[in-house]
C-alpha cells in the first residue's frame, strides 16, 4: 500500500518562473492538505481539499497560488511567477474519508523542495 | 480557536538518558493531540495520538505522552534516548468539534550526544 506520493522531490525554478507540486494521496484517502515548511519554522497550514472542492484555502496566499484536487488525477499546487521567498518545502498530506470531521491524523509525502534563483 | 506552543527550540540529551519535549496546548473543545517526527529531508512522521481515550499514550519506538487537561499539556517522553532519536519533533492539536485543520507547533529539534 503505497504511501502519499509526492513530486518532484526538488525543483529549481527561476523568478518568474511557474512551479507545480504534485500530490498523489494514499490509497481510498479523500482529504488532502497543503502544507508549506520554512527553514526553523513548523509548517503552516496553506489549503484543504477533497475531491472536486477546496474546502479552506485561508492559509493560502491571496496571489500566485492556486490549488486543486481533480476526480481523476493528483492533488496540484501551483505557484505562478516564483519569487524567492517561495523557496521553501512543501508538504502533502491526506486522511481518509470519515463518517463526520476529520480526525486529525495525517499521513505525509517527503515533501517537495522549491529553491527559487 | 486552537493553538500549540512547543515550549523549547532545542533539547540536548546524552545517550541513555530520558528525554521530555514540552508541548502546551490551547483549544475551545475536546482536543486530538498527535506528537510526529521529522528526520531531515524526510516527510513527518506519526509518533502517536490521543483522541480522547486513555490520557497516557504509548507510540512507537519507544516513546509516550500524557494528556493532562488541567495544565492543558501534552508532553512527550522517553526513557532512554537513542542516537537516532535525533530529529524534529512537531505537537499538532485539532479540534474535531471546531476548526478540523491540524494546527502544528515550531518543533523542537532534539540533539542527542554519545
Amino acid at each position: 500500500n503505497a504511501g502519499v506520493m509526492q513530486n518532484p522531490r526538488h525543483l529549481v525554478r527561476r523568478r518568474g518562473q511557474e512551479a507545480r507540486l504534485r500530490c498523489s494521496p494514499m490509497k481510498g484517502h479523500s482529504h488532502v492538505y497543503w502544507y508549506r515548511q520554512l527553514p526553523e519554522e513548523g509548517l503552516k497550514f496553506m489549503v484543504y481539499l477533497q475531491k472536486e472542492n477546496i474546502i479552506d484555502e485561508s492559509g493560502m496566499p491571496k496571489e500566485r497560488f492556486s490549488a486543486e484536487f481533480p476526480k481523476e488525477g493528483p492533488s496540484i499546487l501551483r505557484i505562478q511567477q516564483v519569487v524567492r521567498g517561495d523557496s521553501a518545502a512543501y508538504f502533502c498530506a491526506s486522511s481518509p474519508p470519515t463518517s463526520g470531521r476529520p480526525t486529525g491524523e495525517l499521513f505525509f509525502g517527503e515533501g517537495s523542495r522549491l529553491t527559487v534563483l | 480557536a486552537q493553538s500549540v506552543t512547543q515550549l523549547d527550540s532545542h533539547v540536548s540529551v546524552s545517550e541513555g538518558t530520558p528525554v521530555l519535549l514540552r508541548c502546551n496546548y490551547s483549544s475551545s473543545y475536546s482536543p486530538s493531540l498527535f506528537w510526529y517526527v521529522q528526520h531531515p529531508n524526510k516527510g513527518l512522521q506519526l509518533l502517536l495520538k490521543y483522541t480522547s481515550a486513555a490520557t497516557l499514550v504509548k507510540g512507537i519506538n519507544g516513546f509516550e505522552a500524557e494528556f493532562k487537561k488541567s495544565e492543558t499539556s501534552f508532553h512527550l517522553t522517553k526513557p532512554s534516548a537513542h542516537m537516532s532519536d535525533a530529529a524534529e519533533y512537531f505537537c499538532v492539536v485539532s479540534d474535531p468539534g471546531g476548526s478540523y485543520i491540524p494546527t502544528f507547533g515550531r518543533g523542537t529539534s532534539l540533539i542527542v550526544h554519545p
